[in-house]
């Protein structure tokens, strides 16, 4: 069956500008994580959903993040207001639930350059 | 939190063995696993362990000390396409779910 999409693949915009990415889960996954990756980095934690609500967004780093997920399916990030500093790979994952050994399965990932 | 350490890089023969290490401080335990990553690709489950003791599969195998705070990948006969980023992540809490904590990944170059 279909694995994890993301779109777009890559996302080049200009500081001050905002942005959307959007993450389609396998289906019937209930779980849904956003994580990010910089160069030379590991994934970073951002938020993670449990059907509609979002238990944990620990990992935001900042109030110009939000992420939403609705029908239980898709989920968008958005930042608004980018910064070079922004710029890193925002992986999607998702899992059946969140729990035990549930392996989460990732996405292709979107590539954001903020310039 | 969490702190998660892996080597930067190895490098290893075609055919050889090589073994990641991994180490871990916790506040909450409930598990640990390893993905492979290729560039430019996203990361694909390789491993999961959650009590002590040796996993294996194929050429791969895990093992976890939750005493030591230790894990290793082993990865065995090694093949070109062997060549990839493995990344440790150890989920961070005891409660139903949990998040992952990565390290920050071990470049394994493979030589013919």
């Amino acid at each position: 069956g279909a694995g994890v999409s993301q779109s777009p693949s890559n996302k080049v915009t200009e500081k001050g500008k905002d942005v959307e990415l959007r993450c389609d889960p396998i289906s019937g996954h209930t779980a849904l994580y956003w994580y990010r990756q910089s160069l030379g980095q590991g994934l970073e934690f951002l938020i993670y959903f449990q059907g509609n609500s979002a238990p944990d967004k620990s990992g935001l780093p900042s109030d110009r993040f939000s992420a939403e997920r609705t029908g239980g399916s898709v989920s968008t990030l958005t930042i608004q207001r980018t910064q070079q500093e922004d710029s890193a790979v925002y992986l999607c994952a998702s899992s059946l639930d969140g729990r035990g050994n549930n392996e989460q399965f990732f996405g292709p990932g979107t590539r954001l350059t903020v310039l | 939190g969490q702190n998660i350490d892996q080597p930067t890089e190895m490098t290893a023969t075609e055919g050889a063995i090589v073994q990641i290490n991994c180490t871990y401080q916790t506040s909450g335990f409930n598990g640990l696993f390893w993905y492979q990553q290729h560039a430019g690709e996203a990361p694909t489950f390789l491993s999961y362990n959650v009590l002590d003791g040796l996993e294996e599969k194929g050429r791969f195998s895990s093992f976890l000390s939750r005493s030591k705070g230790y894990s290793y990948l082993l990865l065995k006969e090694l093949q070109m396409k062997d060549s990839a980023s493995y990344l440790c992540a150890v989920r961070d809490r005891a409660d139903s779910w949990g998040k992952l904590q990565f390290g920050a990944g071990t470049q394994v170059v493979v030589t013919p």
